[in-house]
């Protein structure tokens, strides 16, 4: 399995712009999460799916983002209009299961995103 | 509100020594815990996992406890190399037994 990818590695867009990140979980796994890590705030987790249905979307900053997960293969992270403080490392995360049973979490290799 | 400190940000420790760290948690009552490793430019890596009911795991070098009283466990490499540095997050669940994560401690092993 090549695990978690994510795409673009590394995107640089002006303050204003959309941006969407895209991520393909491993084959099987039934949750997906997206996490956001900076410097000063650590990994916070942003969103999660299970089974494609978005579970808890406390963690997403403001209207500015939006997720999207249309199959089990595939998800999205958009955030528009963009700003410079979105700037950070975004990970995609996926795992066998849901709930209760304290599965390892598999990451991608992460999206850096400067807003400049 | 919930926490997860990990007392360290950084820790320098010569070959062949046991590393130790610590993570601490508060208004938590984890049913598990996760270790992870994350190597510059990586995604974070999972290593080990321990339920509450476990005070202790071991996988090769490494060796995990876990004190649910003192909200507490400790993550140590015995016989370390310079392959070991890294920054090290331990992650808790929460309410959807999603994983939060500490600020993580990076570990530096000199040859």
């Amino acid at each position: 399995d090549a695990g978690v990818i994510q795409s673009p590695r590394h995107e640089v867009t002006e303050m204003g712009q959309e941006v969407t990140l895209r991520c393909k979980p491993i084959s099987g796994h039934n949750s997906l999460f997206w996490y956001r890590q900076t410097m000063m705030r650590g990994l916070e987790l942003l969103i999660y799916f299970n089974n494609n249905v978005p579970i808890d979307d406390s963690g997403m900053p403001e209207d500015r983002f939006s997720a999207k997960m249309p199959n089990a293969s595939f998800s999205t992270l958009k955030i528009q209009p963009s700003e410079p403080r979105d700037s950070a490392v975004y990970f995609c995360a996926s795992s066998p299961m849901g709930r209760g049973l304290g599965y390892g979490y598999t990451f991608g290799s992460g999206t850096r995103l400067t807003v400049v | 509100s919930q926490k997860i400190e990990q007392n360290s940000e950084a820790l320098n420790i010569q070959e062949g020594k046991t590393a130790t760290l610590t993570c601490n948690y508060t208004n938590y009552s984890p049913a598990y815990l996760q270790w992870y490793r994350q190597d510059p430019g990586r995604g974070p890596v999972f290593l080990l996992l321990i339920r509450e009911n476990e005070k202790e795991k071991r996988k090769e070098r490494l060796k995990v406890t876990f004190d649910t009283t003192l909200k507490q466990s400790l993550f140590h490499i015995t016989a370390s190399q310079p392959a070991d540095s890294a920054t090290y997050l331990c992650a808790l669940p929460y309410n959807n037994n999603d994983m939060r994560f500490g600020a993580g401690t990076r570990l530096t092993v000199k040859p």
